[in-house]
């Protein structure tokens, strides 16, 4: 078992343009949250998939997407990107949405220039 | 509204001797309280949580609800320590987490 995967790796794109980020959970495991890591901070929470629903939401503004497939895949979308919005951006998968282990991807270092 | 504080953001100890990180959090809730640790490029990664009452890697945490803290501590810290600790509370709402700032140990040899 891989674990969960994140794609790409590293990222960097125009302020104004569109990005989108994927990640693969864990095996068995059905629900997805993300979440942005700036430089010299904790984790935040973006929002988190169950069932291809967005079930619980940061606070982020709606610029910040997502989607998840039946598969359990899920895609983070970020529209109109600001140079504030590069991060490290981290997914993490669990079993079922309530409180329990989460395993963690490696992230996608994305940068806005 | 949840809050995760770990006031120390570097903290350096000498191999063998006991390490303290503090994490204090706020939330009217029932929270959940858990640490995650980063070692040098790897992925974050439970240590403990505090419902289970495990010891992990010599680490163990009590949660304090008089004081809203949940402090991480091992007596004999060692080289293998040195990482990056976040402290993590969950909701009784969903399994997000809310992370601290995160503390960077140093153990020094």
């Amino acid at each position: 078992d891989a674990g969960v995967t994140q794609s790409p790796t590293h990222l960097i794109k125009t302020r104004g343009q569109q990005v989108t980020l994927r990640c693969s959970p864990k095996s068995g495991h059905d629900t997805v949250s993300w979440y942005q890591q700036a430089l010299g901070q904790g984790p935040q929470f973006i929002f988190q998939y169950y069932e291809e629903e967005e079930r619980q939401r940061g606070n982020f503004p709606d610029r910040f997407s997502g989607h998840q497939f039946p598969n359990y895949s899920s895609e983070l979308n970020v529209n109109a990107l600001l140079l504030g919005d590069s991060a490290l951006y981290l997914c993490a998968s669990s079993l079922a949405w309530v409180t329990t282990e989460a395993f963690f991807g490696q992230g996608t270092r994305l940068t806005v220039v | 509204a949840q809050r995760v504080t770990q006031p120390e953001k570097l903290l350096s100890v000498f191999k063998g001797a006991p390490v303290e990180l503090k994490c204090n959090y706020s939330y009217s809730g029932s929270p959940e309280l858990f640490w995650y640790v980063q070692y040098s490029r790897q992925r974050l990664q439970l240590l403990l949580r505090h419902i289970s009452r495990e010891s992990i890697k010599g680490f163990t945490a009590d949660l304090n609800k008089g004081e809203t803290s949940f402090h991480l501590k091992k007596p004999f810290a060692q080289e293998e320590d040195s990482a990056m600790y976040y402290c993590a509370l969950s909701t009784d709402t969903g399994n997000q987490f809310y992370f601290g700032t995160g503390t960077s140990l140093t153990v020094i040899p």
